[in-house]
């Protein structure tokens, strides 16, 4: 059973242009949660998803930035017009149902030059 | 709102000696994850608590919780290299916030030298 996917592992964008990020769940997993990490910092919530759903996005950036978990596919996290404050380690998580432990992924870090 | 508490956030300690890791977390959570993370890598899950008095023990690290206190500890006996890594704790379901993410807290970045 394959654990969390992320892709890409490395992600070098400029200032301006847009990131994507992907995560593909464990298999059987439905709840999907996004957590940026900054050099040195713990983790910070972003946003929890279920299929095609939301479900909390209270730790998204207002502007910017965008995630969704289609019916089909990964959850693709977005970042739109990136800036250098972007630049960090961003984890996904997944889980069987909410309150059910989290696994992570092996996490995308992005770095904005 | 729930926040989360670590101490200390630094640790260097000599091989064979013991100590404990301690995580605060500010309105009550349901339950209580610790982590490891080695230098460019992911989170390794060590120990899920999930009730008060709840005790789990993994080789060296055992992990415990009191509800009551709002306190999870982590100790570390007779330490060896191979734990140097970041420790981090994080407490989610609490009142306030989602049912669903965690709230981490900043990490103990623990040494172990010979």
């Amino acid at each position: 059973n394959a654990g969390v996917m992320q892709n890409p592992r490395h992600l070098v964008r400029r200032r301006g242009q847009e990131a994507r990020l992907r995560c593909s769940p464990m298999k059987g997993h439905s709840h999907v949660y996004w957590y940026r990490q900054l050099p040195e910092e713990g983790l910070k919530f972003m946003v929890y998803l279920q299929k095609e759903n939301i479900i909390d996005e209270s730790g998204m950036p207002k502007e910017r930035f965008s995630a969704e978990f289609p019916k089909e596919g990964p959850s693709i996290l977005r970042i739109q017009q990136v800036v250098r404050g972007d630049s960090a380690a961003y984890f996904c998580a997944s889980s069987p149902g909410v309150n059910y432990e989290q696994y992570f992924g092996p996490g995308t870090r992005l770095t904005v030059t | 709102e729930l926040k989360v508490e670590q101490n200390p956030l630094f640790l260097s300690m000599q091989e064979g000696k013991n100590y404990t890791i301690y995580c605060n977390y500010s309105t009550t959570s349901d339950r209580l994850y610790w982590y490891r993370q080695d230098p460019g890598k992911s989170l390794e899950s060590l120990f899920v608590l999930l009730s008060n008095g709840a005790v789990k023990q993994e080789g060296r690290l055992m992990a415990s919780l009191d509800t009551k206190a709002r306190l999870s500890t982590l100790h570390i006996t007779a330490a060896v290299h191979d734990l140097s890594a970041t420790y981090f704790c994080a407490a989610g379901g609490g009142y306030g916030g989602s049912q669903g993410n965690l709230i981490f807290g900043k990490g103990t970045k623990l040494s172990v030298k010979p």
